[in-house]
């Protein structure tokens, strides 16, 4: 049973680009949640997403920043116009249960995004 | 979430057992005391979680307060392989789906020494 898929792996991208990462749950999940780490700082939660829905965006950047998680396919996350800033490690994670006191949380190995 | 409390590093001999310590003193009794670790360059990884007996499963084991303000996670011997960041989190177990997401704090980095 394979784990949280993430690629890539790692991104170069220049100012003004666009950054596309990507997610796949592990099977059978149906929960997934993307959170980021800037450089020598914790983890923060960006956005919660169940299929074809977001559950909750209270962490995400309120532009350039936006999240699907389609019916087919993995979860996508689009950061727009790039700028330096946005140099992070983004990190997804799946889950399957519904009660949240009990939930793990499955993390993928994450995306390093750099922008030049 | 209530918050917790950790030391900001620990050192450990390898081989040796760790015991790392979470104070949550407002903790709420509908609330999970979780942990998760960090390895270098890795996403976090789920470790134990527990409600209010000591938990035990093949990576460490749970050991929780009495009156649940506080709680240890003990690594019952510690391998190089064991240095990573050490998270401490609590969860309610009746949230409304926007609170499902972890809130990590800064968590105590781990040091094992050969």
């Amino acid at each position: 049973n394979a784990g949280v898929m993430q690629n890539p792996r790692h991104l170069v991208r220049r100012r003004g680009q666009e950054a596309r990462l990507r997610c796949s749950p592990m099977k059978g999940h149906s929960h997934v949640y993307w959170y980021r780490q800037l450089p020598e700082e914790g983890l923060k939660f960006m956005v919660y997403l169940q299929k074809e829905n977001i559950i909750d965006e209270s962490g995400m950047p309120k532009e350039r920043f936006s999240a699907e998680f389609p019916k087919e396919g993995p979860s996508i996350l689009r950061i727009q116009q790039v700028v330096r800033g946005d140099s992070a490690a983004y990190f997804c994670a799946s889950s399957l249960r519904t009660s949240s006191g009990t939930d793990t949380q499955y993390f993928g190995p994450g995306t390093r995004l750099t922008v030049l | 979430d209530a918050k917790t409390t950790q030391p900001n590093s620990m050192e450990s001999n390898e081989e040796e057992p760790v015991h790392l310590p979470c104070n949550h003193s407002t903790i709420s009794g509908t609330d999970y005391i979780h942990w998760y670790r960090q390895l270098p360059s890795q996403g976090p990884e789920y470790v134990i979680h527990g409600l209010t007996s000591n938990v035990n499963n093949r990576m460490a084991s749970l050991a929780i307060a009495e009156d649940r303000k506080s709680s240890t996670l003990i690594l019952h011997r510690a391998t190089l392989r064991d240095a990573a960041v050490y998270y401490c989190i609590l969860r309610d177990l009746i949230s409304s789906g926007s609170a499902r997401q972890l809130t990590f704090g800064s968590g105590t980095q781990l040091t094992v020494l050969p």
